[in-house]
């Protein structure tokens, strides 16, 4: 069974870093991209970043651009989300996602984690 | 950036009866639209992918239709578990979006 679990979130002061890791097992990682999707709590999903199968293809929507850095290790089948300069409207869960075979960063999402809380706050 | 509508945000209805879900995009996406299921604390799940094909292990009762700006996802007969939040997405370009959701509420 595929499985996704994400780990690294906890409480961090605005400006403040965290840095997310997601392991994955259960399907040949370098084969896939991965995505980071984010929720607010009680809101909406937003796609955060994608990497694709060897990591050589990545994306950011523009709010995290030049503070967040997607990486992986495909020895090691992990994804991650490295946070600088963290503000409060980063507070959200952060999924990490398996998307389809191929050479893009980002798709459809056939497989997630359950998340880990990211809250900014002084 | 591509923004994507949904629309009704709160559809009430009974189980049994037939959901229609609308997911309208700003440009033409071709068939690029998925559509996620998210219960209440969990993370969501794929539906549907390439507007009409479901996912594995997804039952039959949930359908998607459409192309170009205008998408569906149809739920044949409400099930109890059905009464969640429903989200659609599309992967025609960078950066992928999402609809605002749509909730499915018992009436």
């Amino acid at each position: 069974d595929v499985q996704l679990v994400e780990s690294g979130g906890g409480v961090v002061r605005p400006g403040g870093s965290l840095r997310l890791s997601c392991a994955a097992s259960g399907f040949t990682f370098d084969d896939f991209g991965m995505s980071w999707v984010r929720q607010a709590p009680g809101k909406g999903l937003e796609y955060v970043s994608g990497i694709n199968y060897n990591g050589d293809k990545s994306d950011y929507i523009d709010s995290v651009k030049g503070r967040f850095t997607i990486s992986r290790d495909n020895a090691k089948n992990s994804l991650y989300l490295q946070m600088n300069s963290l503000r409060a409207d980063d507070t959200a869960f952060y999924y990490c996602a398996r998307t389809g075979a191929g050479l893009l960063w980002f798709g459809e999402l056939f497989f997630w984690g359950q998340g880990t809380l990211v809250t900014v706050s002084s | 950036e591509i923004v994507l509508t949904q629309s009704p945000a709160t559809l009430s209805l009974s189980p049994g009866e037939r959901a229609t879900l609308s997911c309208r995009a700003s440009q033409s996406i071709s068939t690029y639209l998925a559509w996620y299921q998210q219960k209440p604390g969990q993370a969501p799940r794929l539906l549907i992918y390439d507007a009409s094909s479901r996912a594995t292990g997804i039952p039959a009762r949930f359908s998607g239709s459409g192309s170009g700006t205008d998408f569906t996802l149809t739920i044949s007969s409400l099930e109890p578990e059905d009464f969640v939040f429903y989200y659609c997405q599309q992967r025609s370009s960078w950066p992928s979006t999402f609809g605002q959701g749509t909730r499915l509420e018992l009436k």
